[in-house]
């Protein structure tokens, strides 16, 4: 089945150690979004990818990077996490932006210790 | 910035009585979806609108667009434990600085009890 995935379901890094998580996509989809969620929160955009267009929330902290070498991947890089990024990172794509739909993988727990 | 405020925050309800939840956009909205996100799971798409007050049904669950496009609700009938999890809007803004940025609403959570 088509799908969006993300690896590793489960991640734990250290505080300040760098870590990258990963999406990949069977979709074809032209737009991958990486978000944020908290606990009990709505999900927060940090950006996203519109084939090779990059585009950054404003208020998407520096220590978040992405890459998309290809259109079936995305990463996302933390460069030195911090307690606060702790996190469910939710990796999302859509065939266009305007009145598409988002298919949405099943994310990645991101722990900092 | 575009915002997007949902309530309520929290509903608790025994099975079989209706839940209803609304968004409200600080600005004028092109279209709105509707998320659901089960516990521990991730946000699955329920549907779109688009015209302004349009209503959409999708067996139990009907779906409301404003006239003026700057608010949305959703209303489960006779509410089941399958329908458990956290609804989320999530508003496309129509113009300015907002234009074509899909915002989410904070979500409402729904218990229901057998």
């Amino acid at each position: 089945d088509a799908m969006v995935i993300q690896n590793p379901r489960y991640q734990v890094t250290q505080f300040g150690k760098p870590v990258t998580l990963s999406c990949s996509q069977t979709l074809n989809h032209n737009v991958m979004y990486w978000y944020q969620q908290k606990s009990s929160q709505a999900p927060k955009l940090l950006f996203h990818y519109y084939d090779k267009d990059f585009n950054n929330e404003a208020d998407t902290p520096d220590n978040f990077q992405s890459r998309r070498p290809n259109t079936s991947f995305c990463f996302l890089d933390i460069r030195s996490p911090g307690l606060g990024d702790a996190a469910m990172y939710l990796c999302a794509t859509s065939r266009g932006q305007g009145t598409y739909e988002q298919y949405f993988g099943p994310g990645t727990r991101l722990t900092v210790t | 910035g575009q915002q997007v405020m949902q309530i309520p925050q929290y509903q608790h309800v025994q099975e079989g009585e209706d839940f209803t939840t609304y968004c409200n956009s600080s600005t004028t909205l092109s279209n709105i979806q509707w998320y659901k996100q089960r516990p521990g799971g991730h946000p699955v798409f329920l549907i779109q609108l688009v015209k302004s007050g349009e209503v959409k049904k999708q067996k139990r669950l009907t779906f409301q667009f404003g006239e003026a496009k700057k608010n949305s609700s959703l209303h489960i009938t006779a509410t089941q434990t399958t329908d458990v999890g956290t609804y989320f809007c999530a508003g496309r803004g129509a113009g300015g600085t907002s234009y074509g940025k899909l915002t989410f609403g904070q979500g409402t959570i729904l218990t229901v009890h057998p």
